[in-house]
């Protein structure tokens, strides 16, 4: 069974810095591209950030320079280094798996939430 | 950047009502479309992935349609538990992008 587990969520101030993990079970993980989409409470999904297998790495314009998306194949696990935050980025902060080829996301854990405030 | 714009960003309907719900793209996405439903407090659930494919274990009441840049997720006749959000996203870009939602109500 494939399962996603974000943890490492909390309060921060403006200007902080937070990193978010995702554990990954159930499937080969290092085949997968694993990307964080946030929901800000009340708004709708947005995109944030992508990872390939392969490491490549991708991001929405409005984190791009403050987050940084890694993983470790070894121990299945996904990061998202998050500085410089700002109160917009306050949202609940989903890891998601590729259904290849399609780029659809099947698998979603369950969120790790962010808030960003003085 | 790819953007998406659904229509509408809200309805009213009844059980056993038809609704159809247009996701548009701002360039050619080809079929890189996906539908998605999401309940209160709940991920987003898989519907509908290259525009047409039912995922496995969705009922067969829900369709897609479309390629290019106008797309459509049709309800054939709404069933209590499918009144809900509904968000489609595009992944024809390494940037993926999702509309804005359609929530979908009780009338």
């Amino acid at each position: 069974e494939v399962q996603l587990l974000e943890s490492g969520g909390g309060l921060v101030q403006p200007g902080g810095s937070l990193r978010l993990s995702c554990a990954a079970s159930g499937f080969t993980f290092s085949r997968y591209g694993i990307s964080w989409v946030r929901q800000a409470p009340g708004k709708g999904l947005e995109w944030v950030s992508a990872i390939s297998g392969s490491g490549d790495t991708y991001y929405t314009d409005s984190v791009k320079g403050r987050f940084t998306i890694s993983r470790d194949n070894s121990n299945n696990m996904l990061y998202l280094q998050m500085s410089s935050l700002r109160p917009e980025d306050t949202a609940l902060y989903y890891c998601a798996r590729d259904l290849l080829p399609s780029g659809s996301y099947l698998y979603w854990g369950q969120g790790t939430l962010v808030t960003v405030s003085s | 950047d790819i953007q998406m714009t659904q229509s509408p960003s809200s309805l009213s309907a009844s059980v056993g009502d038809r609704v159809t719900i247009t996701c548009r793209a701002s360039q050619n996405i080809d079929k890189f479309l996906s539908w998605y439903q999401q309940k209160p407090g709940k991920a987003p659930k898989l519907l509908i992935y290259t525009a047409s494919s039912l995922q496995s274990g969705v009922p067969s009441r829900f369709s897609g349609s479309g390629s290019g840049t106008d797309f459509t997720l049709t309800i054939s006749s709404l069933q209590p538990d499918d009144f809900a959000t509904y968000y489609c996203q595009q992944s024809y870009s390494l940037h993926y992008s999702f509309g804005q939602g359609t929530r979908l109500g009780i009338k």
